[in-house]
């Protein structure tokens, strides 16, 4: 039972475009959302993460949205840079079992120069 | 200074050996996981632990166990490997009851 769904699987985006990247959830217990991004050979690394009780947190070019009714929540890059080409993972977890994260399926995302 | 290390980087044995990896932070957190990322990089949860209390994902195999020396150490070792062992493995902590997990950069298990 995959619990969080992520798409795209993959995406390819020009230097200075918005890239999006969306995640649903079925556990209604889930109260945390981060977002982690992965290099090639690299350990995943905490990039942005949101709470239910907000339905939007910014942190530079880096955007969620959150829809707590709809048990959705995304991922925006805003001015998306080559930099910024890597895998990005949706993640969820709850307040019991040490806070085990479920993740996503992960998206590949490429920036054009 | 590194936050979360792991050795090795890259292992690679026969089917049938038992191996150990060794994961450390100096965080000075009191919770760590360990999470297997298969060729997919689908990353799913396989332990996590503090000095009370270990919860197992309920899909390990008890070939895996994970034994901890002390707070700064999370070792996984894997009895009678298997072809469908092979992945990447990472190693994470949080404080307890903390949300953050910091990730160590992963150690590539080969099993021929």
């Amino acid at each position: 039972q995959q619990q969080v769904k992520q798409s795209p699987q993959s995406l390819i985006v020009q230097k200075g475009g918005i890239s999006i990247i969306n995640c649903a959830y079925e556990n209604t217990a889930f109260d945390y959302f981060p977002w982690y991004q992965q290099f090639p050979g690299k350990g995943p690394a905490l990039l942005i993460a949101i709470r239910p009780d907000v339905s939007e947190k910014k942190e530079g070019r880096f955007t969620i949205s959150f829809n707590k009714s709809a048990k959705q929540f995304s991922l925006h890059i805003m001015d998306s840079q080559p930099g910024d080409s890597a895998t990005y993972f949706c993640a969820a977890s709850d307040s019991g079992s040490a806070r085990q994260l479920t993740f996503g399926s992960g998206t590949q995302l490429t920036v054009l120069p | 200074d590194t936050a979360v290390s792991q050795t090795p980087k890259y292992l690679v044995t026969q089917m049938g050996n038992d191996k150990s990896i060794k994961c450390e932070q100096n965080l000075g957190h009191d919770t760590m996981y360990w999470y297997k990322q298969d060729s997919k990089k689908f990353l799913k949860i396989m332990f996590s632990y503090n000095n009370k209390e270990l919860i197992i994902n309920e899909t390990v195999p008890n070939r895996f166990s994970p034994k901890s020396p002390d707070k700064a150490h999370l070792n996984l070792h894997i009895n009678s490997l298997e072809l469908g062992d092979s992945a990447v493995y990472f190693c994470a902590s949080s404080i307890r009851g903390g949300s953050e997990q910091f990730f160590g950069p992963g150690t590539r298990l080969t099993v021929l």
